[in-house]
């Protein structure tokens, strides 16, 4: 249980193109999910938390036009890269919560490689 | 300021030597304390969540642990597939967002 799919799990694109990465909770709902970004050998950075129904929230420097986070439902949230340039490329995770009484976890996808040319 | 630490950042060892990672937290008010396994080029893979202080979890080889201001997560006669960097988080109150500690590397030789 608590499976978390991601496609595509490798995207190479030109640069000024945009991108779109989905993320699904496949066997639970989730009404918070959340984008993260990593770069090679560090840790997980957290992007945005995206709610279903509402607008994403955003951490301090991620560009939110640049970032565009849709979650349209209980299991489907999108990370839109507009306008890529090859500093955007990078390895991008979602999360999903699955929520339980006082406590919850997040459950990671396989991630997607973004490569930016 | 709310913060998670990992120590060591790497770790060698040969299969069957027993060892334990570190996780320090200076988050007030713990909502959970989280291990995940990570492979090369792959998402976190959840391991395990802890509530409390004094609460241990076990799955096969591993066993994680919490005091107030620490886990660990202790590897019992490793193996070769045990191999992997393993991260720390941990939530504090009002959110749901985790603080992520930048991962201990662990390489276990046959």
């Amino acid at each position: 249980g608590a499976v978390v799919s991601q496609h595509p799990s490798r995207v190479i694109c030109k640069s000024g193109t945009s991108v779109k990465i989905e993320c699904r909770s496949l066997d639970f709902q989730a009404t918070t999910m959340f984008w993260y970004r990593q770069f090679p050998k560090q840790s997980l950075m957290l992007m945005a938390t995206s709610n279903e129904g509402s607008k994403a929230t955003y951490e301090q420097g991620v560009e939110k036009d640049k970032f565009l986070i849709n979650h349209a439902s209980l299991t489907l949230s999108t990370l839109t890269v507009t306008s890529a340039h090859p500093e955007d490329s990078s390895f991008y995770i979602c999360s999903a919560r699955l929520a339980g009484g006082w406590g919850d976890t997040q459950y990671f996808g396989p991630g997607t490689r973004l490569t930016v040319l | 300021e709310d913060q998670v630490t990992q120590s060591p950042e790497a770790l060698r060892l040969q299969e069957g030597e027993s060892s334990s990672l570190n996780c320090s937290y200076t988050v007030s008010g713990l909502r959970g304390l989280f291990w995940y396994r990570q492979d090369p080029g792959k998402g976190p893979e959840f391991l395990f969540t802890l509530y409390s202080a004094g609460e241990e979890k076990e799955k096969e080889r591993l066993k994680a642990t919490l005091t107030k201001k620490e886990s660990f997560l202790h590897i019992t006669a490793p193996k070769p597939e045990d191999s992997a960097t393993y991260l720390c988080a941990a939530r504090g109150p009002g959110t749901y967002k985790y603080i992520f500690g930048t991962g201990t590397r662990l390489k276990v030789l046959a």
